[in-house]
């Protein structure tokens, strides 16, 4: 069973800050690693998806990097904003299914 | 997420009433599911479906049942609520291919 862990569960930084989240997982057998973002009260909204052959993919300010023989994905947020507080998660697809980590929180302040 | 849409938004139940989730997406995709959010959990998936006319079991399938007729319509439904089942239900969906999950907006449910 693939078990997903983020850690910490919760990060406050100053704005203009890099942020770092991490996510690992057991299962190095997986299709493709997700990043989702989700606000309070809302859905989950797919931000970046790295396929298992890639390493890394990028949008904007936002950059995501894969090490399957490790069990780990980053998440890389540069010059943090007020507006990018929320909860990240990952999630790691196998067999049609994604594993979910619980989250990190995020909270940038002004 | 304008593509899937879930109904109700909010529901209270009473221990052993049922109910049934709706979840409609217009994005044509094959692979429809249901998860619930429980705080400090993560996200669990309940059951899930490949396609028209077909279901599987998730990671937490008891207690629920759901029914794929239409290939835009996911429904899942509580036979006998119970206070566990209290959460926030989303449904999600995507093309297949490794392609990314959409999400709905939720349903908070609260079993009484």
């Amino acid at each position: 069973k693939q078990e997903v862990t983020q850690i910490p569960a919760a990060l406050s930084v100053p704005e203009g800050e890099n942020l770092v989240l991490n996510c690992s997982f057991t299962d190095s057998a997986i299709y493709n690693l997700q990043w989702f973002r989700q606000d309070p009260g809302k859905g989950l909204t797919s931000l970046l998806l790295i396929q298992s052959s890639q390493r890394e993919q990028t949008s904007g300010r936002l950059n995501a990097s894969l090490d399957k023989s490790s069990g780990r994905s980053t998440l890389y947020i540069a010059a943090s904003q007020p507006g990018d507080s929320a909860t990240y998660l990952c999630a790691a697809t196998h067999d049609y299914k994604l594993s979910f980590g619980a989250g990190t929180t995020v909270t940038v302040r002004a | 997420n304008a593509g899937v849409t879930q109904t109700p938004k909010f529901r209270v139940l009473k221990t052993g009433q049922s109910m049934t989730l709706l979840c409609a997406q217009d994005m044509n995709h094959e692979y429809m599911y249901w998860y619930r959010q429980d705080p400090g959990m993560g996200l669990r998936l309940i059951h899930y479906s490949v396609g028209e006319g077909t279901t599987a079991k998730g990671e937490v399938p008891d207690g629920y049942n759901v029914s794929r007729l239409k290939k835009q319509n996911f429904l899942l439904g509580l036979e006998s609520a119970a206070p566990s089942q209290t959460s926030v239900y989303f449904c999600a969906t995507h093309r297949g291919g490794g392609e990314k999950l959409f999400f709905g907006s939720g349903t908070q449910l609260s079993v009484l």
